[in-house]
C-alpha cells in the first residue's frame, strides 16, 4: 500500500536554528498538508498546498514557517528560527481527488532545546 | 469554522467488552467525518470515514461509526475490544466538497485514550 514517508523520525535542534522537515507524499496525490501535535494536545492544521502554492494556512503558520515542493516528489516544511514552543510531532499528509486516500506519514518529532 | 468535541478524554474498558467513543461536531456547512487511531509513538491511521450515503460506516479492526446529522454526532463503536485496541482515537471533520474547491483541511478533536484491561 502506498505510504507517505517522513524524514527524519526525530530531530533535536537548538533554539534559533533553522530546521527542514521532509516528506515524500504518495506519487499521484495532488493535495499536501502539514499538521503538528504538541505533546498531550490535539492535532492542529498548519498548511495545505495545491498546484504549487499554499491554498490555506492557520494562524500558527506565521512568517517563521515556509513550505516547498522543490522537485515534484518532496514536500518540505522549513522553520527559520526555532523556538522552544515549536517542539512537537509534525505530520505530513497527502490526498488525491475528493477525500479518497487521505494518508498521513508517521511523523517527525522535533525537539527544540 | 468547524469544531470537534470528543466528550471523553479517557475510556478504560475490559477486554471483550463493548466500547463507544463519543464525538460531536459543529459546522454551518456539510462536513465529511473521520476517525483516526494513533498507537504509541506512531502516526495517524485512518479507521473509517463518512463522506456520503449510508450513515453507518464500517472501518478496519471491527470498528464502526454512525453519522447522526440531527445530533451532529459521529460516535465510534466496537462490540468487543482487544488489548491491542489500546491507543488514542481522534475524531476529525472536513468541509464537504463545494464545487470541487475543497482543500480538505482536517479539524481534529482533543482525542480519547482507550485503555483495554485484561
Amino acid at each position: 500500500e502506498p505510504e507517505v514517508t517522513q524524514t527524519p523520525s526525530h530531530q533535536v535542534t537548538q533554539m534559533g536554528q533553522e530546521v527542514i522537515l521532509r516528506c515524500v507524499p504518495i506519487s499521484n496525490h495532488l493535495y499536501f498538508y502539514w499538521y503538528r501535535q504538541i505533546l498531550g494536545q490535539k492535532v492542529e492544521f498548519l498548511v495545505s498546498f495545491y498546484n504549487n502554492e499554499i491554498s490555506e494556512k492557520s494562524e500558527i503558520f506565521d512568517d517563521q514557517f515556509s513550505v516547498e515542493r522543490p522537485d515534484g516528489s518532496n514536500f518540505t516544511l522549513k522553520i527559520r528560527s526555532t523556538k522552544l514552543e515549536d517542539s512537537a510531532m509534525y505530520f505530513c499528509a497527502s490526498r488525491g481527488q475528493g477525500h479518497y486516500g487521505y494518508t498521513f506519514g508517521s511523523g517527525t518529532r522535533l525537539t527544540v532545546v | 469554522a468547524q469544531s470537534v468535541t470528543q466528550l471523553d478524554s479517557q475510556v478504560p474498558v475490559f477486554e471483550e467488552a463493548p466500547v463507544e467513543l463519543r464525538c460531536n461536531y459543529s459546522s454551518s456547512v456539510s462536513v465529511y467525518l473521520f476517525w483516526y487511531v494513533q498507537y504509541p509513538n506512531q502516526g495517524l491511521q485512518l479507521l473509517l470515514k463518512y463522506l456520503s450515503g449510508s450513515t453507518l460506516v464500517k472501518g478496519i479492526n471491527g470498528f464502526e461509526a454512525e453519522f447522526n446529522k440531527s445530533q451532529t454526532s459521529f460516535h465510534l463503536r466496537k462490540p468487543s475490544v482487544h488489548i491491542s485496541d489500546t491507543a488514542e482515537y481522534f475524531c476529525a471533520v472536513s468541509v464537504a466538497n463545494a464545487g470541487g474547491t475543497s482543500y480538505g483541511k482536517l479539524t481534529f478533536g482533543q482525542g480519547t485514550i482507550l485503555t483495554v484491561h485484561p
